[in-house]
């Protein structure tokens, strides 16, 4: 699987949009983007993913760049609860061993 | 249903003492994860059952045993750990098993593990 790089921190004002970015320069053609958030003392929670498109669901949205090397989770509206952990990762859309390793990710802090 | 459930949420255990960790899931899923994840630390991968057969040992140590005793349990045997073997363990499963697409990954609520 391909690796990924996030900024370590970021902070967000309550109310605001999140924008977390994600390398992921080497990724394969057959290699899905994935986030997954880990609120303190939890277990990570899917949020979203996708291969190619832009994709949005009740939690967030995921921006994809054309050529893939890069993407965006956007929180719209970010709350004090969205504070956590935000895990990037790429793997395989077919994937017959079903690993999936995480990065260190980008600590989320919303302000008041 | 997304729900994956692990017991006890918490375990105290001293270093000769033989204990297990223990993962439910109701949703069909075929293949099932254990992660180690240290505090301040991303998870890492320990082990990875597909259709009920070890398919990913990340050269775990063997005081760590997995067991998967059919499609929907799994259980983390533990055995003489060592107190930097603490940690938050977390199970998942995923649908799994051959071509698989978006073959996203659902965890629990993990155990804590504390080894005195």
């Amino acid at each position: 699987d391909a690796k990924t790089t996030q900024p370590p921190s970021m902070d967000c004002a309550e109310g605001r949009a999140a924008n977390l970015p994600c390398n992921h320069s080497t990724i394969s053609g057959n290699e899905y983007v994935y986030w997954y958030r880990q609120i303190h003392s939890q277990g990570p929670q899917y949020i979203i993913h996708g291969l190619k498109n832009n994709e949005t669901n009740e939690m967030a949205s995921l921006i994809i760049t054309e050529d893939r090397k890069s993407s965006t989770l956007i929180l719209p509206h970010a709350t004090l609860r969205d504070t956590a952990v935000y895990y990037c990762i790429v793997r395989v859309a077919f994937n017959n061993n079903n690993d999936m390793r995480f990065g260190a990710g980008t600590r989320l802090t919303v302000k008041p | 249903d997304t729900e994956v459930t692990q017991t006890p949420k918490h375990l105290v255990m001293g270093m000769t003492n033989k204990k297990s960790l223990k993962c439910e899931q109701h949703m069909g899923h075929r293949a099932m994860y254990w992660y180690k994840q240290k505090a301040k630390k991303p998870p890492e991968l320990m082990f990875v059952y597909s259709y009920e057969k070890l398919s990913i040992n990340e050269s775990v140590p063997s005081r760590f045993s997995p067991e998967c005793p059919n499609s929907s349990l799994l259980n983390l045997h533990l055995h003489a750990l060592q107190p930097e073997d603490s940690a938050l363990y977390l199970c998942a499963s995923s649908q799994g098993g051959g071509r698989t697409l978006g073959n996203t990954i659902y965890f629990g609520e993990g155990s804590w593990l504390t080894v005195v």
